[in-house]
């Protein structure tokens, strides 16, 4: 079945770590997001990228970082200097054109700052 | 910047009932699209209904329809004959015409509880 999977379910990381989030679709999506999630806020876009090799800041990019070398996968690493990075990560994807109106969401990382 | 509010944090509901959700949004595009999300406890992100802002007629989905008001900048869903399963965070979401990206943009949320 086709959709997105996203690795590990559960992260935690120490004070000053890098840590990678890992998101594969095999949907043939052209379009590729990561969204963070935090109580109150809804969803916020981290980065997102429309083709391979290019991607865009969303509105929270700071202490964030991505690469989308594969149209198939866009991991997301979380850099030490991200001061608050504890809360609940979605990745999705969409396939870029007008008839197209659905976004395959991922069931998420958790990420704890231990 | 485009922006989407949920007033209503929390509402609830009791089972059999209609029950109303609110969405607000500001943007100065004329082509854009409206979604309603749910979120349940397993935190998958399901998609409920949109709108295509171009459409006078609200969508409907089975018990969920919206009332798009797009003069007023609103996008209400309405949960009709509510059930225990609707119980969910639902987010309203907001994305701009297909020549402007494709990323969409989230209201906070609001937390529906069905009682039984």
């Amino acid at each position: 079945d086709g959709g997105i999977t996203q690795s590990p379910k559960y992260l935690f990381r120490k004070e000053g770590q890098n840590v990678t989030l890992s998101c594969e679709q095999n949907l043939n999506h052209d379009a590729m997001y990561w969204y963070r999630q935090d109580p109150g806020q809804g969803l916020r876009l981290i980065y997102y990228s429309q083709i391979v090799n290019d991607f865009q800041k969303g509105d929270i990019a700071e202490g964030y970082s991505v690469s989308r070398e594969k149209k198939e996968s866009f991991p997301l690493t979380v850099t030490s200097a991200q001061k608050n990075p504890t809360a609940f990560y979605l990745c999705a994807s969409r396939q870029y054109s007008p008839a197209s109106y659905g976004y395959t969401f991922g069931s998420g990382t958790r990420l704890t700052v231990v | 910047a485009q922006t989407v509010t949920q007033s209503q944090p929390e509402m609830s509901v009791q089972e059999a009932e209609t029950v109303t959700l609110s969405c607000t949004y500001d943007t100065s595009e004329s082509d854009y699209y409206l979604f309603w999300y749910k979120q349940p406890p397993s935190r998958q992100m399901i998609l409920v209904i949109r709108q295509e802002a171009y459409k006078q007629q609200n969508a409907t989905e089975n018990r969920f329809s919206v009332n798009f008001q797009k003069a007023a900048k609103s996008f209400s869903l309405k949960i009709s004959d509510s059930q225990l399963g609707d119980a969910a965070m639902y987010f309203c979401a907001y994305r701009r015409g297909e020549t402007s990206g494709s990323r969409l943009t989230f209201g906070e949320g609001t937390q529906l509880t069905v009682n039984p």
